[in-house]
């Protein structure tokens, strides 16, 4: 079967860093993505990784090990408004999308 | 940036009523659109895939007959939830991507549908 794994929830100080790791089992791989959904929003694209190592974009970073299966993103310089829930999902061999349950992250003074 | 639009944002109707949803891509054409539901703390769950000029893909345990989708266009697709209970309470949201395989999926702001 497929299977994505993320933990469920984080909790983080503001101004510090953190990082979200995600873990899949698909049939075949043709990328993996981040989302981003605030509470009661539908979520919105964070990156997009289909090839070894990181991508930086800002405070954010999204990191892949495809031959781990093993992907993270890393969020730099937290501030309040990063509270929010972090969603991995792959796009398997069949190009459909495969989502994992989300990380729900709580930022801390 | 691609923008996908959905209407209306929240919606409440009473029970055995029907309410319509629709999914706009507003810069892009999508034969491919997608329905999803959230139930509250949740994660997505693709309810169907909506292709233009075709039958819509339901996904196990979807109700085809209950959740109507029509994509008469390549920028327009609409979900009918029929006759309405409040077990279908929940946070719809509609997706579609511009062209290209891996393009990322754009999602529209969601609708709230509150079944009383």
């Amino acid at each position: 079967g497929q299977n994505i794994d993320q933990p469920t929830e984080m909790t983080a100080t503001e101004g510090a860093i953190v990082q979200i790791n995600c873990t899949y089992q698909t049939s075949g791989f043709n990328g993996l993505f981040w989302y981003q959904q605030h509470a009661g929003e539908a979520p919105t694209f964070l990156s997009y990784n289909v090839l070894d190592g990181l991508e930086e974009k800002g405070r954010f970073s999204s990191f892949l090990s495809r031959s781990k299966g093993y992907s993270y993103l890393l969020l730099k310089e937290l501030q309040m408004k990063d509270s929010a829930s972090y969603l991995c999902a792959v796009l398997d061999s069949n190009y459909q999308l495969i989502w994992g349950a989300g990380t729900k992250l709580i930022i801390k003074p | 940036g691609a923008v996908v639009s959905q209407h209306p944002s929240w919606v409440i109707c009473k029970s055995g009523t029907s309410v319509k949803i629709e999914c706009r891509s507003l810069d892009f054409q999508a034969t491919t659109m997608f329905w999803y539901r959230q139930f509250p703390k949740q994660s997505l769950m693709l309810m169907a895939t909506s292709n233009e000029g075709s039958k819509a893909t339901y996904e196990q345990g979807v109700e085809k007959d209950k959740f109507l989708i029509n994509h008469a266009s390549l920028t327009l697709s609409t979900l009918t939830v029929t006759s309405a209970h409040p077990e279908d309470s929940s946070f719809y949201i509609c997706s579609a991507s511009p062209p290209g395989d891996n393009s990322p999926l754009h999602f529209g702001n969601g609708t709230r549908l509150t079944v009383t």
